[in-house]
């Protein structure tokens, strides 16, 4: 089992939809998360971090649940600029950050 | 502005070539990464650094290995290239905040190897 499992997708909704994606951990001990972005042939950059219950930036919202260990982010009236990969990445506290595979968003006109 | 900055975007070498990658970062972090990224796989930690001379082995060290003689310049080194080392190289630092080097990792522009 991976450590950091996400859905690839793509998902591929219209602009001013509401998209969610998730985001599974295995490992309880992971202290920290982390969305990052990547476009096509792009590095990744950070997008948000995500602590404790969550928090909000603008259009974007990310929630985590250790209870049930995933992560959530909430993307509110979807832009075309919002097309991309979305990375979950946990701190597992073993001194590394642990990547998902990524979720492809698809924002059409 | 953070920037990273990777020696090369393309390179293409053959089987059995030393292959080295060069990264610089212009920031003073303390901490620098080398990851490979393959479709499906997704980002996987090859070696990192906390300081200069530093290295520590991440999830797939094997036919890497790595040198950090200055703080912000850390090389990976493939001693002996092989088909299954094509792919997406990507460097990243960070800096060590309170203690946590996990703080946001910038990323460089990544080099794709191509090995014949």
């Amino acid at each position: 089992r991976k450590e950091v499992e996400q859905d690839p997708g793509p998902f591929n909704v219209p602009e001013g939809a509401t998209v969610a994606f998730n985001c599974t951990y295995s490992n309880s001990a992971s202290q920290s998360f982390f969305w990052y972005r990547q476009d096509c042939r792009k590095e990744p950059k950070l997008l948000m971090s995500v602590y404790s219950s969550g928090n909000e930036d603008g259009r974007f919202t990310a929630q985590l649940n250790r209870a049930s260990q995933y992560i959530s982010l909430l993307i509110r009236d979807s832009k075309l600029s919002d097309s991309a990969t979305y990375l979950c990445v946990a701190n597992t506290g073993f001194q590394k950050l642990v990547f998902g595979t990524g979720t492809r968003l698809l924002v059409s006109p | 502005d953070v920037k990273v900055t990777q020696s090369s975007r393309y390179l293409v070498k053959r089987t059995g070539e030393k292959v080295f990658l060069e990264c610089v970062q212009d920031m003073d972090h303390e901490n620098m990464f080398w990851y490979r990224q393959d479709p499906g796989l997704g980002l996987r930690l090859i070696y990192f650094s906390y300081d200069v001379k530093m290295k520590e082995k991440g999830d797939i060290p094997e036919g890497y290995s790595v040198s950090r003689e200055k703080k912000e310049r850390f090389s990976l080194i493939l001693e002996s290239a092989s088909t299954n080392q094509t792919s997406m190289y990507l460097c990243a630092s960070s800096p060590t905040l309170g203690g946590e080097p996990y703080n946001e990792q910038f990323f460089g522009p990544g080099t794709r190897l191509t090995v014949l």
